[in-house]
């Protein structure tokens, strides 16, 4: 079993849809949770942070359940900006620091 | 500005020719790494640094070694590139090993193709 698992997707949408992305974690000992956004070829960028009660952003929605050991991301009224890829990372903070997982992303198309 | 750069952003080389990669941050950030994307493989990390002379393997570090002398800089050698070790690579770094909460901030990336 992967450590960070994505839907596959990709997902294609219209232009003022609202989507859901999901994510799981193995590690049950994981210390902080972020979704990061990718364009092609490009570097990832931090779109949000996750906190256990749920933080927002705008049009972006992130929630966290430890017990499932399950992230979300939801984006409302999509723009075409937002086609991009959506890389789940966690920390699975150890004994010796710092440990970043990345999930294998899922790709958004918003369609006009 | 606060960033981490890289340096060639694009090479093209041939195999066996020994080439350097250069990552450097002016956020005096403690924690760097390096990683490999390859097309249904996401990213996955080669080696990482926790602090000055502090470095260690990820997920993939065959073909590959690190150094890290000064804090702000954190090069990856290819000492005989293969066309296997055709990918987009990334360099990132973070505040330090011990926050639980830190995220990374990367490069732009360097497209390396190997002949």
């Amino acid at each position: 079993r992967k450590e960070v698992e994505q839907d596959p997707g990709p997902f294609n949408v219209p232009e003022g849809a609202t989507v859901a992305f999901n994510c799981t974690y193995s590690n049950s000992a994981s210390q902080s949770f972020f979704w990061y956004r990718q364009d092609c070829r490009k570097e990832p960028k931090l779109l949000m942070s996750v906190y256990s009660s749920g933080n927002e952003d705008g049009r972006f929605t992130a929630q966290l359940n430890r017990a499932s050991q399950y992230i979300s991301l939801l984006i409302r009224d999509s723009k075409l900006s937002d086609s991009a890829t959506y890389l789940c990372v966690v920390n699975m903070f150890g004994n010796y620091g710092q440990n970043f997982v990345f999930g294998p992303g899922t790709r958004l198309s918003v369609l006009p | 500005e606060a960033q981490v750069t890289q340096n060639p952003r694009y090479l093209i080389t041939v195999t066996g020719k020994k080439l350097t990669v250069t990552c450097s941050q002016n956020m005096n950030h403690e924690y760097m790494s390096w990683y490999r994307q390859d097309p249904g493989l996401g990213l996955r990390q080669i080696y990482y640094s926790m602090n000055v002379e502090v470095t260690d393997k990820g997920d993939v570090p065959e073909g590959y070694k690190v150094s890290r002398k000064e804090k702000r800089n954190f090069p990856l050698i290819l000492e005989s590139p293969s066309p296997n070790q055709t990918s987009l690579y990334f360099c990132a770094s973070s505040s330090g090993p011990r926050d639980s909460t830190d995220t990374q901030y990367f490069g732009p990336g360097t497209r390396l193709t190997v002949l």
